[in-house]
């Protein structure tokens, strides 16, 4: 099935480094979603943004929907252990269907 | 509030056997989405529903597979003769619009021998 470029795959990085992360396409999206998704559960949702040009913080998480609407990126500063976890992005296409694609996700893993 | 929630969490069958995997949405929330998850990747969207209709089932793999949502709340998901590669998690999601953010339920792990 069809599924987001998201990149890093993964990454290892000492707690308190800031860590970034971002998804691209070639399709146009109404709306991106960040989730973290911890082993055995399911996706939570972190943040979640609707137009173009956005730019929201949820805490340590901050998120921009790209102008192209083709993308998106989710920061997160002064990472923490209970970071860890897979990081997926997820876009809602437009053009009469409202389903929702999700990346490939990344994996976090965060050193104390 | 009650969040999504599946049944069963897990379910072991054996190959060409037939499984439901239920899923009961958040109260009052009319948009229903089915996904499958394989190892190490991302959630895969199957089909969603608005209401009791299916307002999009290009995602299901073939026709073993199988959803409704008869009552507008409630949704099963039927596979009919299941295959190995059936096995995944089965993750369902509802939002109180189409267009507004979904929410995950835990997902039923199927496996099938």
């Amino acid at each position: 099935g069809q599924q987001l470029n998201q990149s890093p795959q993964s990454m290892f990085i000492q707690e308190g480094e800031d860590v970034s992360m971002n998804c691209t396409s070639s399709s146009i999206f109404n709306t991106w979603l960040w989730y973290k998704q911890d082993p055995g559960e399911g996706p939570v949702l972190l943040i979640a943004l609707y137009k173009a040009g956005e730019l929201t913080s949820n805490g340590r998480l901050t998120a921009q929907f790209g102008i192209t609407r083709k993308d998106s990126f989710l920061n997160i500063s002064a990472s923490i252990p209970s970071d860890v976890g897979i990081y997926f992005c997820a876009g809602q296409l437009t053009g009469g269907t409202y389903k929702y694609i999700f990346g490939t996700g990344t994996r976090l893993k965060v050193l104390a | 509030g009650a969040g999504v929630s599946q049944t069963p969490s897990n379910k072991v069958t054996e190959k060409g056997k037939y499984v439901e995997l239920r899923c009961d949405p958040i109260s009052g929330h009319t948009a229903l989405y089915w996904y499958r998850q394989s190892l190490g990747q991302g959630p895969e969207f199957l089909i969603y529903f608005q209401g009791t209709g299916a307002a999009d089932d290009s995602g299901l793999p073939n026709d073993r597979f199988f959803a409704v949502r008869p009552e507008g709340s409630v949704s099963t998901l039927k596979i009919q003769r299941t295959e190995r590669g059936d096995s995944a998690v089965y993750l369902c999601a509802s939002s109180s619009q189409f267009q507004e953010t979904q929410y995950f339920g835990p997902g039923t792990r199927l496996l099938v021998l």
